[in-house]
């Protein structure tokens, strides 16, 4: 039973479109995180949500949008895809904060 | 402005010798330390974490230890096994945050 789960786990799309991934997490989590892993493996936060409510927006561009239905989804919608925009970005959860990060497998975007 | 930074990009060891992993932080803020394993095409998987009022935790094969005067932790493998070959990441978050600051990764590899 996957605890954290991504769709899709590739994105192959051109510059210009709108895409989004879905995150969905079955462990009973409060708050769920966006990560992006750039081509130089660094792994670096985007969003977090904590029951719903955005609380951390780290200088990510507002062609991302976040959107948190209930506590167990967190999905991203990426506008106007840019070339830049390729990595593989990762959800994950977690029971409060600090508290350990339960990863999702990736989803790996590619713009072209 | 790296805050977490892991200098060894990679590391070889035999199997069954210890392997010592180390991460340097900048920020006295930081009081809550994780380490993750991460195979290929998988999202990163929790190892060990440290509060900062410990300067050790030990489960089973991987121990970590964290001197906060030299703003350094470590992780520590032992005995080390081929399956323990992938990238470890260390991970920093500073109080009273849900942000965590990750490394930039140091792949190990272990030679059967």
């Amino acid at each position: 039973d996957t605890a954290v789960s991504q769709t899709p786990k590739y994105l192959v799309t051109q510059m210009g479109n709108d895409k989004s991934i879905k995150c969905e997490q079955n462990l009973g989590h409060d708050t769920m995180y966006w990560y992006k892993q750039d081509s130089k493996k660094f792994l670096k936060i985007m969003f977090s949500y904590n029951n719903k409510e955005l609380i951390i927006n780290e200088t990510v561009p507002n062609r991302f949008s976040p959107k948190s239905p209930d506590k167990a989804h967190l999905n991203l919608h990426i506008n106007s895809l840019e070339l830049g925009d390729s990595a593989v970005y990762f959800c994950a959860s977690s029971q409060g904060a600090p508290n350990t990060q339960y990863f999702g497998p990736g989803t790996r975007l590619t713009v072209l | 402005d790296q805050q977490v930074k892991q200098n060894s990009p990679s590391l070889s060891v035999q199997e069954g010798r210890i392997s010592i992993l180390n991460c340097d932080y900048t920020n006295s803020m930081f009081d809550y330390f994780l380490w993750y394993k991460k195979y290929p095409a998988e999202g990163p998987t929790f190892l060990i974490s440290i509060s900062s009022i410990k300067d050790k935790n030990e489960d089973g094969r991987f121990t970590v230890f964290l001197n906060k005067s030299a703003k350094h932790l470590s992780l520590h493998i032992v005995p080390s096994q081929p399956g323990d070959s992938a990238v470890y990441f260390c991970a920093a978050s500073p109080s009273g945050t849900y942000k965590y600051i990750f490394g930039t990764g140091t792949r190990l590899k272990v030679l059967a």
